[in-house]
């Protein structure tokens, strides 16, 4: 079967650096994504990997290695607005997009 | 304002009730999609549509069903409303299937 794993939540603070992690198994790759969804709000679109290594975006980046089945999305010089979840989807062969169950990220001050 | 809307916002429903969601584009996206989305669980993909006129199954289509008469509109019909369908439900839409998704504000549905 199809999965994506990410952890459940993480605690930050702010003004410091978070790693959010992405692992996964899918029929297939075409694309790894990574979305914000604020509580009550649509998930809004953060960055997309296809090829190994980094996507710099400026406060946060992705990386995705493509042999490890694995992605990480970076948030810089975190702020009480980046308190939110962050979803990992990939794109499998059929060009539908599984997604994980989101990583709810608290800052604190 | 160029995006995806959906209505209504939210909705109350008796089981047994039909309710269809209606969810607009105005970006000329041939992709549109419609997920679900429960607490502790990713979106699932209920139904999407490649181009107007085609539609396929998602993950979970059972009791949904989806029709995309033009380019612009894709509703997503429930003909016999059960508790399960309890969820958050988010249209999406993208240029074509591999590209970025982009999401309306969602419905939230109770079927009680």
């Amino acid at each position: 079967g199809q999965n994506i794993d990410q952890p459940t939540e993480m605690t930050a603070t702010e003004g410091a650096i978070v790693q959010i992690n992405c692992t996964y198994q899918t029929s297939g790759f075409n694309g790894l994504f990574w979305y914000q969804q604020h509580a009550g709000e649509a998930p809004t679109f953060l960055s997309y990997n296809v090829l190994d290594g980094l996507e710099e975006k400026g406060r946060f980046s992705s990386f995705l290695s493509r042999s490890k089945g694995y992605s990480y999305l970076l948030l810089k010089e975190l702020q009480m607005k980046d308190s939110a979840s962050y979803l990992c989807a990939v794109l499998d062969s059929n060009y539908q997009l599984i997604w994980g169950a989101g990583t709810k990220l608290i800052i604190k001050p | 304002i160029a995006g995806i809307t959906q209505a209504p916002t939210s909705q109350i429903l008796a089981a047994g009730r039909r309710m269809t969601l209606r969810c607009t584009q105005d970006m000329r996206h041939n992709a549109m999609y419609w997920y679900r989305q429960d607490l502790g669980l990713g979106l699932r993909l209920i139904h999407y549509s490649n181009t107007a006129g085609t539609t396929g199954k998602g993950e979970v289509p059972d009791g949904y069903s989806v029709s995309r008469a033009n380019t612009d509109d894709f509703p997503l019909t429930l003909a016999s409303a059960v508790p399960s369908q309890t969820s958050v439900y988010f249209c999406a839409s993208s240029e074509k299937s591999s590209d970025t998704q982009y999401f309306g504000p969602g419905t939230r549905l109770t079927v009680l």
